[in-house]
């Protein structure tokens, strides 16, 4: 069973640090990883993707990827109220033939406080 | 760019009765169309894969005679909820994926189905 799995929070920040949104995965062969933000009652926004180790930015957000620990990671520096929502991680991989499939986590609540 | 709509955002609808719902890429070819159903509180949860002039793959425990779905070009897919029932009450949402992508699918806003 491939899964992906996050930490379904709530994660509570103060307005202003950082967010760090974790993200796990059990297939080794997944090639490509993605962030979407949901809003409650909206549908996913896709926020940015990476397919390489390594670090890559994008405004306030930070995408880190480490294949040899099968982790993802999302940073949301200068956290404000408007961030708060529930963040999706979501795997790409080579598996069954369903190339163009991704698997979601559950998301992470993130609340910013005023 | 990357804009994909869905139609109609909301309906209502007899126990019984069959929605039809559209979605479209609206500045980019879309190769394949997937369509998910969100319960409240839950994760997303894919119901089947549509590539266009193809038939549609299902997600195991789909039924693919009561989700009917249709892409008959590179811009629409459509869900057809047949026969629906107060259980089929959902959020349904549709995305696309575009020709030379990594793969990331773009989201239309979703279609809220209650079934009475």
């Amino acid at each position: 069973q491939k899964e992906v799995e996050q930490n379904s929070g709530p994660l509570s920040v103060p307005e202003g640090a950082i967010a760090s949104l974790n993200c796990t995965y059990s297939d080794r062969g997944s090639q490509s990883f993605f962030w979407y933000r949901q809003y409650s009652g909206k549908s996913p926004e896709l926020i940015m993707f990476i397919y390489s180790n390594g670090d890559k930015e994008d405004g306030r957000f930070t995408a880190q990827l480490n294949k040899a620990s099968q982790y993802v990671s999302l940073l949301i520096r200068d956290s404000q109220p408007s961030d708060s929502a529930t963040y999706l991680c979501a795997v790409n991989g080579v598996w069954g033939g369903a190339t163009n499939k991704l698997i979601f986590g559950t998301g992470t609540l993130l609340a910013v406080q005023p | 760019g990357a804009v994909v709509s869905q139609h109609p955002s909301r309906v209502i609808c007899k126990s019984g009765t069959s929605v039809k719902i559209e979605c479209r890429s609206l500045d980019f070819q879309a190769t394949t169309m997937f369509w998910y159903r969100q319960f409240p509180k839950q994760s997303l949860m894919l119901m089947a894969t549509s590539n266009e002039g193809s038939k549609a793959t299902y997600e195991q425990g789909v039924e693919k005679d009561k989700f009917l779905i249709n892409h008959a070009s590179l811009t629409l897919s459509t869900l057809t909820v047949t026969s629906a029932h107060p259980e089929d009450s959902s959020f349904y949402i549709c995305s696309a994926r575009a020709l030379a992508a990594y793969n990331e699918q773009f989201f239309g806003p979703g279609t809220r189905l209650t079934v009475l």
